[in-house]
């Protein structure tokens, strides 16, 4: 089973500065089978990433996926105040596929 | 458009069962995988169950193997989950999801809670 280990914890950040997400994984994830998600209080997570650097439909380009192996980034080039949330990385090339702890992205 | 709505969830008591539903609309459900996911009260997402178009493949979590099984109907378009033998660690939101690849598309979730 693959674990997925996410850093920092929480990010305190002003809107218009950038955000950088990190998720590790205990092996490496095959294909570069990895998602981001980006979840707000008392709604279901949406996809942002998938395959590590491809857009969801209708996520905008200020969001971008990089990594491969072990070692994948999300990056969020200026922060909007709809982007404060949780985000969660998962990994789906191998059973089960599993989530991040995720990373709370805060107003400074 | 493209929906996932959930159903089903409530108030049960330590060793009951509940069938969760999800209805899907706005895309042709047979071709695509789908799971259920769930999130405990302030918690991460723990995904719970997959099942192929066909129902022939079929995984779970392995913290609910052999108490839960999922199933679909691909003629009512519409994917289920049967809980038996509830314990309290099983209160969560639980979402079903669309799963081409990563989890597309996401239920609003309905909740579970187990409790005497």
């Amino acid at each position: 089973e693959i674990v997925l280990t996410q850093s920092p914890g929480t990010l305190s950040l002003s809107p218009g500065e950038r955000a950088t997400l990190s998720c590790r994984a205990s092996q490496s994830v095959s294909s570069s089978y990895l998602a981001w998600y980006q979840q707000k209080p008392g709604q279901a997570p949406r996809l942002l990433i998938y395959g590590a650097s491809s857009r969801a439909t209708g996520i905008p380009d200020r969001f971008s996926g990089s990594g491969s192996g072990t070692d994948f980034t999300l990056t969020i080039s200026r922060l909007e105040p709809e982007d404060f949330a949780v985000y969660y990385c998962q990994q789906y090339g191998s059973s089960p596929p599993g989530f991040g702890p995720g990373t709370k992205v805060d107003i400074k | 458009q493209v929906q996932l709505v959930e159903s089903g969830g409530g108030l049960v008591k330590p060793g009951g069962s509940l069938r969760l539903s999800c209805a899907a609309s706005g895309f042709s459900f047979s071709d695509y995988y789908m799971s259920w996911i769930r999130q405990a009260p302030g918690q991460g997402l723990e995904w719970v169950s997959y099942i192929s178009t066909s129902g022939n493949t079929i995984h779970y979590a392995d913290s609910v193997k052999g108490r839960f099984t999922i199933s679909r109907d691909n003629a009512k378009n519409s994917v289920y989950l049967q809980m038996n033998s509830l314990r309290a660690e099983d209160t969560a939101v639980y979402y079903c999801a669309r799963a081409p690849h990563a989890f597309d598309i996401w239920g609003q979730g309905t909740m579970v809670t187990v409790s005497s």
